[in-house]
């Protein structure tokens, strides 16, 4: 079975500072996708960044990137330049194309909290 | 704007009512839909997969008397939770799958709270 693991229950940093989010998956699949989706307090689910598994370059978007390497099967989410909206709840999710439709399996998931 | 729709936000009421909650691809037809539930402080649980036009899929110790979806369009799925009790009492989620190589869109979510 696919498992998602977020060893970070919690972090805080203090505004504009980097933080890095560590994430590890347990696979037999060669292709999928990983994605870090943000709660916020408001509990809406906002997808932040995916990557395909068949894909070596990291992804990124804007102050958001991932430090992917599959061998080790590890997903880290590194935000940089930390503002007080990205105060939230992070999870990594990880979804196996070869079921189908994309169910996905979520980590425990991490607080963040940015500090003014 | 928002592509997924899910009605109701917010709702309370006694023990052994029936609640029924909505979801609403506003700019896709969805085949399959997911349903999820989250308490509090933890993370989100797949309930079922739902399929337009045939049963739902539940999963592992998810007992789909309890939570019964239908998918009878291909913009709405419905689940109700039949006979709630207090321990029903959750965040229910919602998502749209838009295709293989795209990711899911999710609803703003239902916080039901059983009395």
């Amino acid at each position: 079975a696919q498992t998602v693991t977020q060893s970070q229950p919690e972090m805080s940093v203090q505004e504009a500072e980097t933080v890095t989010l560590s994430c590890t998956y347990d696979t037999s699949e060669n292709n999928y996708y990983l994605f870090w989706y943000k709660q916020p307090p408001s509990r809406q689910m906002i997808l932040v960044i995916r990557q395909e598994a068949y894909k070596q370059q990291n992804a990124t978007e804007n102050r958001f990137s991932v430090n992917f390497q599959k061998a080790a099967k590890s997903f880290s989410l590194k935000i940089s330049d930390s503002q007080l909206g990205d105060t939230a709840m992070y999870f990594c999710a990880f979804t196996p194309p070869k079921q189908g439709a994309q169910k996905l399996v979520f980590g425990q998931g991490t607080r963040l909290t940015i500090n003014p | 704007g928002a592509v997924v729709s899910q009605h109701p936000s917010w709702v309370i009421c006694k023990s052994g009512t029936s609640v029924k909650i909505e979801c609403r691809s506003l700019d896709f037809q969805a085949t399959t839909m997911f349903w999820y539930r989250q308490f509090p402080k933890q993370s989100l649980m797949l309930m079922a997969t739902s399929n337009e036009g045939s049963k739902a899929t539940y999963e592992q110790g998810v007992e789909k008397d309890k939570f019964l979806i239908n998918h009878a369009s291909l913009t709405l799925s419905t689940l109700t939770v039949t006979s709630a009790h207090p321990e029903d009492s959750s965040f229910y989620i919602c998502s749209v799958n838009r295709g293989q190589r795209q990711p899911q869109h999710f609803g703003d979510g239902t916080r039901l709270s059983i009395l």
